[in-house]
């Protein structure tokens, strides 16, 4: 069975850090691209990153140059470093797993997600 | 950047009767090479994380019932829930994955009349 289950959510003050983690099972880890995805609080959902099945990234503007997505295919882990962190990204941060190797697939299963709050 | 487009952003439905969601992309996300459209629809019930339901806009997801239909290309797209149950009642999404940042609509919720 395919299991993706995030940690590392917590309170963090604006302009603190925070590294997201998403243990991975069930599945080929390093042949699939990963994704985040968050939501707010009571809002849609908004696409955060992706790493494909190779070393290739792509961000949200919102994100750019502030979050950064990384992969350790020998820990079958998927990473978000989250920095300069804002109110506006406080949301349940979702882990989901693509489709194929490809970043541009559809995302096949979503682990329950992790709360990170930006607050003072 | 592709913005999705969904209507309307709420509707509320008959048991057993069927209900319609619409996307718009603002540009094609149709990929000609392959004629596959880059179109994905997702469901969202109340606390728990969202789930695939149909991707290249048309192909149902295994195990999705098949009272859920995905048609549509190029820029609109259509979800159909056939004969609505009460397991049913959900926010739907549709998102892009045909160029990043891949972007979602901003969902339609989905309730019982």
């Amino acid at each position: 069975e395919v299991q993706l289950v995030e940690s590392g959510g917590g309170l963090v003050q604006p302009g603190g850090s925070l590294r997201l983690s998403c243990a991975a099972s069930g599945f080929t880890f390093r042949t699939y691209a990963m994704s985040w995805v968050r939501q707010a609080p009571g809002k849609g959902l908004e696409w955060v990153s992706v790493i494909c099945g190779g070393t290739s990234t792509y961000y949200a503007d919102s994100v750019k140059g502030r979050f950064t997505i990384s992969r350790d295919n020998s820990k079958n882990t998927l990473y978000l470093q989250m920095n300069s962190l804002r109110a506006e990204d406080t949301a349940i941060y979702y882990c989901v797993k693509g489709g194929s190797t490809s970043c541009n697939g559809h995302m096949d299963v979503w682990g329950k997600g992790t709360t990170v709050t930006v607050s003072s | 950047d592709i913005v999705m487009t969904q209507s309307p952003d709420s509707l509320a439905v008959s048991l057993g009767e069927r209900a319609t969601i619409n996307c718009k992309s603002s540009q094609s996300v149709l990929y000609s090479s392959s004629d596959k459209n880059f179109l994905a629809w997702y469901q969202q019930k109340p606390g728990q994380p969202p789930k695939l339901l149909i991707y290249g806009a048309s192909t149902r997801e295994s195990g999705v019932p098949d009272r859920f239909s995905g048609s549509g290309s190029g820029t609109d797209f259509t979800l159909t829930i056939s004969s609505l149950q009460a397991e049913d009642v959900a926010v739907y999404y549709c998102q892009q994955y045909y160029s990043a940042p891949f972007t979602f609509g901003g969902g339609t919720k989905v309730e019982i009349k």
